[in-house]
């Protein structure tokens, strides 16, 4: 079984654009969240989506935003870049909510300068 | 807003030493997830616990689930080096709509 995939792994973008990073889930998972984690911290909760719906928001603003596809795949939305934003953005998947545990992506890194 | 608190944020030990981390909330979780995170990778699940006084033991490694599911302790026997990395606490919400992590434990072992 394939795991959680993320594209881009790495990506520079300039304060104010926008960026649209992707997840594909892994097989059999209908449950994804996304996470950004600073060097050395703990990921930080973002969102996550069960069943295509957002169903978990964390404490980010609204530039922050997602989607999750029929196929269970998912993308983060990132608008108006800030330099703060920089860091690793982790996708998880899982079944049943993810109440046993989840299965990462290996994160895109996003520089913004 | 629910939080874990994860202690010690830093350790930095001798090899064969034994060591305990901690993950304590104000909050109940349906499950307290364990992971590890290498660098430049995501954090890979070591172990889940559910049942509030559950023990699992994976090797070395022995995780511990509160009686009231609010807080979790992982303890690593004669340490080796292959066990430095980033440690993670992780909850799962009683709605089951998030994953909450602590800040992380980062364990190095020398030789």
């Amino acid at each position: 079984e394939t795991g959680v995939t993320q594209s881009p792994t790495h990506l520079i973008k300039t304060r104010g654009q926008q960026v649209t990073l992707r997840c594909s889930s892994q097989s059999g998972h209908n449950t994804v969240s996304w996470y950004q984690q600073a060097l050395g911290q703990g990921p930080q909760f973002i969102f996550q989506y069960y069943r295509e719906e957002e169903n978990g928001r964390g404490n980010f603003p609204p530039r922050f935003s997602g989607l999750q596809f029929p196929n269970y795949s998912s993308e983060l939305n990132v608008n108006a870049l800030e330099l703060d934003d920089s860091a690793l953005y982790l996708c998880a998947s899982s079944n049943q909510q993810g109440l046993y545990g989840y299965t990462f992506g290996s994160g895109t890194r996003l520089t913004v300068v | 807003t629910q939080l874990l608190e994860q202690s010690p944020q830093f350790l930095s030990i001798q090899e064969g030493e034994n060591l305990t981390v901690y993950c304590n909330s104000s909050s109940v979780f349906s499950s307290l997830q364990w992971y590890r995170q290498e660098p430049g990778e995501g954090p890979v699940l070591l172990v889940t616990v559910v049942t509030g006084g559950e023990v699992k033991k994976l090797k070395r490694l022995t995780f511990q689930f509160g009686d009231a599911r609010k807080d979790s302790s992982l303890h690593i026997t004669a340490a080796q080096p292959g066990d430095t990395g980033l440690y993670l606490c992780a909850g799962v919400n009683q709605a089951g709509t998030a994953l909450i992590f602590g800040k992380g434990t980062t364990l190095s072992v020398s030789s």
